[in-house]
């Protein structure tokens, strides 16, 4: 099956600083996700980007599906932004996650 | 429009008990799947319902089993429990796209989970 690969596992930033995390996928995918898991357990829906790149205020993602990876860039972080960040590839019936990036940002 | 809601939110319960768990859908959407979440684990693939039908299945033993309704409602069950089974369990809805049955799923969307512990 598709292997899904999240870097870092873990990062500790400083308010207002600006972050990048990785996934790499091994397969050509349909579509993939990014998701942030609040402290209740919820994976809230961040992008769905198959290809190309897209902006959500400080947040903003790019795919490139041909080299099998994807990009999260996080700017002007805030503590609010804390929290266990995954990609997921999804194949034509189920999802496959990445281990997540744990993120802290500290004031 | 409504989220996909999960209930109950909580369980706790006795090794060798069974428990079955709900999912409603978004409206529209015809495919549930569910996952397990574990600290050790991760986020691993339980199986997925499309049309009341399991079109994919994850590597579980047969403890774990689940059905689609006609209104694309799902539960999965888990019977004897044992205490590797305490997990946090999603589940998610999509839209499937194209014709017949291997439509592709297209975006999907969580419920809040399930926090199951087994004592």
């Amino acid at each position: 099956g598709i292997q899904v690969e999240q870097s870092p596992p873990d990062l500790i930033l400083q308010e207002g600083a600006n972050s990048t995390l990785r996934c790499n996928f091994s397969d050509s995918v349909n579509n993939l996700q990014w998701f942030h898991q609040n402290p209740w357990g919820q994976l809230i829906n961040l992008f769905y980007i198959p290809s190309g790149t897209k902006q959500n205020g400080r947040l903003s993602a790019t795919t490139v599906a041909t080299e099998r990876y994807s990009l999260l860039y996080i700017s002007s972080s805030q503590t609010t932004d804390s929290g266990v960040y995954f990609c997921a590839v999804v194949g034509y019936q189920k999802v496959t996650f990445g281990i997540g990036t744990k993120l802290q940002v500290i004031p | 429009k409504a989220g996909v809601t999960q209930t109950p939110r909580y369980l706790i319960k006795t090794r060798g008990q069974q428990v079955t768990l709900s999912c409603s859908p978004i409206s529209g959407h015809r495919s549930v799947s569910w996952y397990q979440q574990t600290p050790g684990q991760g986020l691993q693939f339980l199986f997925e319902y499309f049309s009341e039908t399991q079109r994919n299945k994850g590597n579980f033993p047969g403890r774990f089993s689940g059905r689609q309704f006609s209104n694309s409602r799902s539960e999965m069950n888990v019977s004897t429990l044992e205490l590797g089974d305490s997990a946090l369990y999603l589940c998610a809805s999509s839209l499937a796209v194209g014709q017949g049955f291997d439509r592709l799923n297209t975006e999907a969307f969580f419920g809040q989970g399930t926090r199951l512990t087994v004592v």
